[in-house]
């Protein structure tokens, strides 16, 4: 079946626009990441979703970062006024998250954000 | 919160050697443990993962251990080969899947 796509792969923008990013889980997968990774650098995570649960959102780095998902599918991760820092490759992945089943986090291809 | 270190950040082996990578946690609440691999320019995918009932689990040429008490996990890779060359990143999760951390990563290098 389809695995997770994310929009768009690439993404130039200049600072101080605002930004949004589009997963895509796959059909079913109750929980929903969004990590960022840096060139070279680990996986820093920003927000979890899980089912119609409030979403923990304990990794965001400041209050220009925002996302939702709508009908319990597809996520907006949504960076207003941005910086240079926040050039990255965004990361979405989902998994099933039943018990006694694989947790596997099914990542996606990423948004490369690059601000300019 | 949970902080996941892992070590080492580099590591290079010849071809056909083990390789050894840890990690440590720091939330004795953690209970299960995930290992990625991300070749470059790719997306992570699992490779193994244990739960905090087993200390040990193997899958061919890969295993990985958990030490609770001590509370850290190693991934053992044996007779490497060059396609496992990426960059391998351990995890740490609480009820059992949710609040992800991951560790820093390591990059191996397998010289032919």
């Amino acid at each position: 079946g389809a695995g997770v796509s994310q929009s768009p792969s690439n993404k130039v923008t200049e600072k101080g626009k605002d930004v949004e990013l589009r997963c895509d889980p796959i059909s079913g997968h109750t929980a929903l990441y969004w990590y960022r990774q840096s060139l070279g650098q680990g996986l820093e995570f920003l927000i979890y979703f899980q089912g119609n649960s409030a979403p923990d959102k304990s990794g965001l780095p400041s209050d220009r970062f925002s996302a939702e998902r709508t009908g319990g599918s597809v996520s907006t991760l949504t960076i207003q006024r941005t910086q240079q820092e926040d050039s990255a490759v965004y990361l979405c992945a989902s998994s099933s998250m039943w018990f006694d089943s694989s947790y596997e986090q099914y990542f996606g291809p990423g948004t490369r954000l690059t601000v300019t | 919160g949970e902080n996941v270190e892992q070590h080492p950040s580099t590591l290079s082996v010849q071809e056909g050697d083990s390789a050894v990578i840890k990690c440590t946690y720091s939330d004795s609440a953690s209970n299960y443990f995930p290992w990625y691999k991300q070749e470059l320019g790719k997306r992570p995918q699992l490779i193994i993962d244990i739960r905090s009932n087993v200390g040990e689990k193997k899958d061919q040429r890969i295993a990985v251990t958990l030490n609770k008490t001590a509370k850290h996990f190693s991934l053992h890779i044996t007779e490497t080969q060059p396609e496992d060359s990426a960059v391998y990143f351990c995890a740490a999760s609480k009820d059992y899947g949710q609040n992800f951390v991951f560790g820093p990563g390591t990059r191996l290098s397998v010289l032919p």
